[in-house]
């Protein structure tokens, strides 16, 4: 159980198009949602958090604009880089944490994203 | 401000020796403690949690952790490695907040196994 995951597993698009990410919880209701963005040989930043039907809490330093978070339901929660540029080429995790759950969250496979 | 720190980037053991993987925490509560696995192509897998009790935890795949309070360390070991435990492990603390709990990652052990 606690499976979650990405789609898509990797994606390519063009400079100043958006893209967006969904993040499902497959067997388990998430009432919180984490998007991380890794750099190669590095460890996860976390950018925002997300609770079902309320705005994401993004951390010091990620553009609320740029990218946008929504948790509709207790099972999705989407991430869409708008106005991509190179310098957003990274691999995007989401994580889940399912009620009751104090810290433990369980992870999606991630996203490649490339801007050329 | 809460961190974690694993002081190895790199670790080669040779396949069934020991391993240790070392972490340190800065937190000024009671810590949440974890260990996770992230092979390539795949996400981060949790090999083992620590939150009150036993200060020895064992997890999965065969590895353990002992959490040290007066050093502030939670180092993950394994008796005898195997060639596909090579992967990168990160050490997380969970820090609570309003609106959700959230965790800080060390930077990341990764783990060669030689033949």
């Amino acid at each position: 159980g606690a499976v979650v995951s990405q789609h898509p597993s990797w994606v390519i698009c063009k400079s100043g198009t958006s893209v967006k990410i969904e993040c499902r919880s497959l067997d388990f209701q998430a009432t919180t949602m984490f998007w991380y963005r890794q750099f190669p040989k590095q460890s996860l930043m976390l950018m925002a958090t997300s609770n079902e039907g309320s705005k994401a809490t993004y951390e010091q330093g990620v553009e609320k604009d740029k990218f946008l978070i929504n948790h509709a339901s207790l099972t999705l929660s989407t991430l869409t880089v708008t106005s991509a540029h190179p310098e957003d080429s990274s691999f995007y995790i989401c994580s889940a944490q399912r009620r009751g759950s104090y810290y433990e969250q369980y992870f999606g496979p991630g996203t490649r994203l490339t801007v050329t | 401000a809460q961190s974690v720190t694993q002081p190895d980037i790199h670790i080669t053991v040779s396949e069934g020796a020991s391993l240790e993987l070392r972490c340190n925490y800065s937190y000024g509560a009671t810590p949440y403690l974890f260990w996770y696995v992230q092979s390539p192509g795949q996400g981060l897998q949790l090999l083992l949690k620590y939150f009150s009790g036993d200060t020895l935890v064992q997890g999965i795949k065969g590895f353990e952790a002992e959490f040290k309070r007066s050093q502030s360390s939670f180092n993950l070991r394994k008796p005898s490695v195997h060639w596909s435990d090579a992967a990168e492990y990160f050490c997380a603390v969970g820090v609570y907040m309003e609106y959700g709990n959230k965790l800080v990652f060390g930077a990341g052990t990764i783990l060669r196994v030689k033949s």
